[in-house]
């Protein structure tokens, strides 16, 4: 099974709302990954877990809080959004390359969640 | 800047041409891969190379590598219009997870 799955696959919030994204990967992956991507841009790293720890936060506003609740299960909550914010969140796994995992090889990408926030 | 940058940003070829699509970069790399990407959909891996390989085959796919120049190519030979998509190479860093996207190259098939 090399499926990495997101939930829900659209997502329209206000912005008092309170969201979380849910995203499933069942490859045994230790490295789990948070894109967000604009239209016609290339996605952009949001965090990075490797082994259940937050390894990587790409300076991302604390509106966006991640989970990493066990190795197969990756949550991203939302509070506070703004307009900007809309976009296509990107969900991907991927084994780490060395025992310990420092360095990554080919990630498998989610279908991505389409937020718009109003 | 991105670490990735890639031309062309679009090309537009016939069924049957090939397309070549061109990365360059920045910095030192542990490997570059190339991903596609359908309309508003999640990237599929299509290949990765290492930073010491040259040159790597997968089906009608061919990348280089010059870790000399920090410029990769892939080559998408004998074109169809289901090859229609944007690509998109990354980079992973030695000692760190993070991979950085270049701009990507949208391609068009005409059939």
């Amino acid at each position: 099974d090399t499926e990495v799955t997101q939930t829900p696959k659209h997502l329209v919030m206000g912005m008092t709302n309170k969201k979380s994204l849910k995203c499933e990967q069942h490859m045994g992956h230790r490295a789990m990954y948070w894109y967000k991507q604009k239209a016609k841009k290339p996605p952009e790293l949001m965090f990075v877990y490797s082994y259940e720890k937050l390894s990587i936060n790409e300076s991302v506003p604390s509106r966006f809080s991640p989970e990493c609740p066990n190795s197969s299960l990756l949550n991203l909550h939302l509070h506070a959004l703004q307009p900007e914010d809309s976009a296509l969140y990107l969900c991907a796994s991927s084994q780490p390359r060395l025992a310990g995992g420092t360095s990554t090889d080919t990630q498998y990408f989610g279908p991505g969640t389409r937020l718009t926030v109003l | 800047s991105q670490q990735g940058e890639e031309d062309p940003q679009a090309l537009s070829i016939q069924e049957g041409e090939n397309a070549t699509m061109n990365c360059s970069y920045k910095t030192s790399i542990n490997n570059l891969q190339w991903y596609r990407q359908n309309s508003g959909r999640g990237l599929v891996h299509l290949i990765l190379i290492r930073s010491n390989e040259r040159e790597k085959h997968s089906g009608r796919l061919r990348v280089t590598l010059d870790t000399s120049k920090k410029s990769s190519s892939l080559l998408i030979t004998a074109s169809r219009a289901a090859d229609t998509a944007s690509y998109f190479c990354a980079t992973a860093f030695t000692g760190g997870f993070k991979t950085i996207f270049g701009a990507g190259t949208r391609l068009f098939v005409k059939a």
